[in-house]
């Protein structure tokens, strides 16, 4: 059974930083791209960042380029995403999703954890 | 960035109903364009990929098509389990997009 969990989520002040976590588990991990996909509280989906399946292209959303960083370790099987410089405009669940280095859908998807940017 | 704009925002049908739903590019994006089912509290699934195909083991009731930059999505038969939000994304172009969401209901 494929799996995905994310870890990681809470809440923090404006300006601080958090380190979510993507454990994966049932697939083969390293022959898939994988992505974080957020979704605010009531409003819709918003791709967030991109990491190939060899690490070797990584892409962000303007929202986020420079404050964010994904990464991954294929040896784990897991998936990291580091925020850093964090607004309320962050606040959201974020969710780990996995498809093929060669699209851009997403076939597999964590149940996602909640980040509440406050003060 | 593309724009996905989808519609309607909301709907409601009985049970039996044929139910669809519009998403429109802002450009030309081909054929690579996603609909995803969204069940409350819970992460999103892929039911159509590359506007027409149907996702392994999603009921075929469910159907995606294309023309120009419009992309419809049909439920042909309504049925309770379907009570979700539907999204549409696109991966032309990066940023990848979705659309508003389409919240589906039964009368």
């Amino acid at each position: 059974e494929v799996q995905l969990v994310e870890s990681g989520g809470g809440l923090v002040q404006p300006g601080g930083s958090l380190r979510l976590s993507c454990a994966a588990s049932g697939f083969t991990f390293s022959s898939y791209s994988m992505n974080w996909v957020r979704q605010a509280p009531g409003k819709g989906l918003e791709w967030v960042s991109y990491i190939a399946s060899r690490g070797s292209a990584i892409y962000y959303a303007d929202s986020v380029k420079g404050r964010f960083t994904i990464s991954r370790d294929n040896a784990k099987h897991s998936l990291y995403l580091q925020m850093n410089s964090l607004r309320a405009e962050d606040t959201a669940v974020y969710y780990c999703a996995g498809g093929s280095d060669s699209s851009g859908y997403f076939v597999y998807w964590g149940q996602g954890t909640l980040v509440t940017v406050s003060s | 960035d593309i724009q996905m704009t989808q519609s309607p925002s909301s709907l409601s049908g009985s049970v039996g109903d044929r139910v669809t739903i519009t998403c429109q590019a802002s450009q030309d994006i081909s054929k690579f364009l996603n609909w995803y089912q969204q069940k409350p509290g819970k992460a999103p699934k892929l039911l159509i990929y590359d506007a027409s195909n149907l996702e392994t083991g999603v009921p075929s009731r469910f159907s995606g098509s294309r023309s120009g930059t419009d992309f419809t999505f049909t439920i042909s038969s309504l049925q309770p389990e379907d009570i979700a939000t539907y999204h549409c994304q696109q991966y032309d172009n990066l940023p990848w997009t979705f659309g508003q969401g389409t919240k589906v209901e039964i009368k």
